[in-house]
């Protein structure tokens, strides 16, 4: 049963740097089939694609936080890490990691999130 | 980016009805669109992918259609472990996005 799992600061400063960490547990994180991607949910609204990264480190960020955002792998961990630079109030959200797959044989791929982390609640607050 | 419209926001149901969700895209995405369910304080949970697919596990009460922009996705008889709030989200391309969600409570 594949698990994943965020850890990091609850409370980050503003200005300063939001640091998360995904573990995996249950399956490699070393496939060629899977992108590990960062969520997340401010409170009280919708989902919002951060980025993700495959075992390569072969990332993609979304061109609304590309500028502040770096997604990285340690496969010997089986844990992929998230850090969003310069964090403001706005950054206030639940946090998920996932693992995004796809459906073999259609192109482009049909691509879904089919596991999640429970989720972290990071607060930007001085 | 391709915007996800839901409607309706929120709706009220009671067990045993059926209840329809509509999601629109902002331009057309063929049927790369799938469904997640979320609970208070939980992840969401993947249900359907490439608009009508369900995922393995899933009751056969979910159903999802569409194609395009307009996409629908149903649930024949609600149970009472189906009061949650609903997310569509298009994969056609990056960056992948989702809907507002849609709201289903108790009546």
């Amino acid at each position: 049963q594949l698990q994943l799992q965020e850890s990091g600061p609850g409370l980050v400063k503003p200005s300063e740097t939001l640091s998360l960490t995904c573990t995996v547990s249950g399956g490699p994180i070393i496939s060629s089939s899977y992108y590990w991607d960062w969520i997340r949910q401010p409170p009280g609204k919708g989902l919002e694609s951060i980025g993700s990264i495959n075992y390569s480190g072969s990332t993609y960020y979304n061109p609304s936080l590309k500028s502040r955002v770096t997604i990285s792998v340690d496969t010997s961990k089986n844990q992929f890490s998230l850090k969003l630079n310069s964090a403001t109030a706005a950054d206030t959200a639940v946090y998920y990691c996932a693992r995004r797959d796809y459906v073999w044989g259609s192109y482009p791929p049909l691509y879904y999130f089919d596991h999640w982390g429970q989720g972290t609640l990071v607060t930007v607050s001085s | 980016d391709i915007q996800m419209t839901q409607s309706p926001s929120s709706l009220s149901a009671s067990v045993g009805d059926r209840v329809s969700i509509t999601c629109r895209a902002s331009q057309s995405i063929s049927s790369y669109l799938n469904w997640y369910q979320q609970k208070p304080g939980k992840a969401p949970k993947f249900l359907i992918y490439g608009s009508s697919s369900l995922q393995s596990g899933v009751p056969s009460r979910f159903s999802g259609s569409g194609s395009g922009t307009d996409f629908t996705l149903n649930i024949s008889s609600l149970q009472p472990e189906d009061f949650a709030t609903y997310y569509c989200q298009q994969s056609y391309e990056t960056p992948y996005t989702f809907g507002q969600g849609t709201k289903v409570e108790i009546k």
